[in-house]
């Protein structure tokens, strides 16, 4: 089946790591995405990472997956308030071409 | 540089009033799809447009229905809106290589309110 999960919410203080974190089902996915959607806003690719690496790095960004468990992490360093948005993982279905399968959604909350 | 635009931002419909969401893009990509996102929820796949080909997702509701015109338009029509198809409605498009990590592009989202 067609799955991805993900906590809803995420409270950090500035200048502190946020990771959230993602599972999905599909083994057979090729790619997972990280996409950030701030209010009012449509959704922006963040980054992704290709089934057969176990991590990426992109400037404050690390993306880190667990294919064995079907897991898969974002942090981000040094969280500023600009961080506050809602992160979207998604996962693109094996079945179709780039058909993508989102989680609900975490809500990552910055405070001073 | 909006890449893709939506249109509006924000409709108010009447129950059962038909009511069309538009989208429109500037990158040319032969791929459009339309997203439904309720509040809190994963955005979810309605259908999307491989070129001139209409693609359906087995459990978009016949209310719903899109055109696309030519490459840069996509519409989208919901004949008889009911209360629960309140929802942010999303355009995106994408480039379809031939390679699987074709990036998709998100319009800002059209708000629908249903009354």
């Amino acid at each position: 089946g067609e799955d991805v999960e993900q906590s809803l919410f995420l409270s950090v203080r500035e200048g502190d790591s946020s990771v959230i974190n993602c599972t999905y089902t599909d083994s057979s996915s090729t790619y997972l995405y990280w996409y950030k959607q701030e209010p009012g806003a449509g959704l922006q690719l963040l980054t992704y990472i290709f089934s057969n690496m176990d991590m990426k790095q992109d400037q404050r960004l690390t993306v880190l997956l667990n294919k064995k468990d079907k897991h898969l992490s974002l942090r981000i360093a040094d969280t500023q308030t600009g961080d506050s948005a809602i992160y979207f993982c998604a996962e693109r279905f094996s079945g179709g071409y780039n058909k993508l399968i989102f989680g609900a959604g975490t809500r990552l909350a910055v405070h001073p | 540089d909006a890449m893709v635009i939506q249109n509006p931002r924000y409709q108010v419909t009447q129950f059962g009033k038909p009511v069309t969401l538009s989208c429109s893009q500037t990158l040319n990509h032969n791929v459009m799809y339309w997203y439904q996102q309720k509040s809190s929820q994963a955005p979810k796949l309605l259908f999307h447009y491989y070129d001139k080909d209409f693609n359906n997702e087995a459990d978009t509701p016949d209310n719903f229905q899109s055109r696309r015109p030519n490459t840069s338009f996509c519409f989208l029509d919901i004949r008889s809106p009911g209360l629960g198809d309140a929802a942010m409605y999303l355009c995106a498009t994408s480039s379809a290589t031939g390679f699987s990590n074709e990036k998709l592009f998100f319009g800002s989202g059209t708000q629908l309110s249903v009354l």
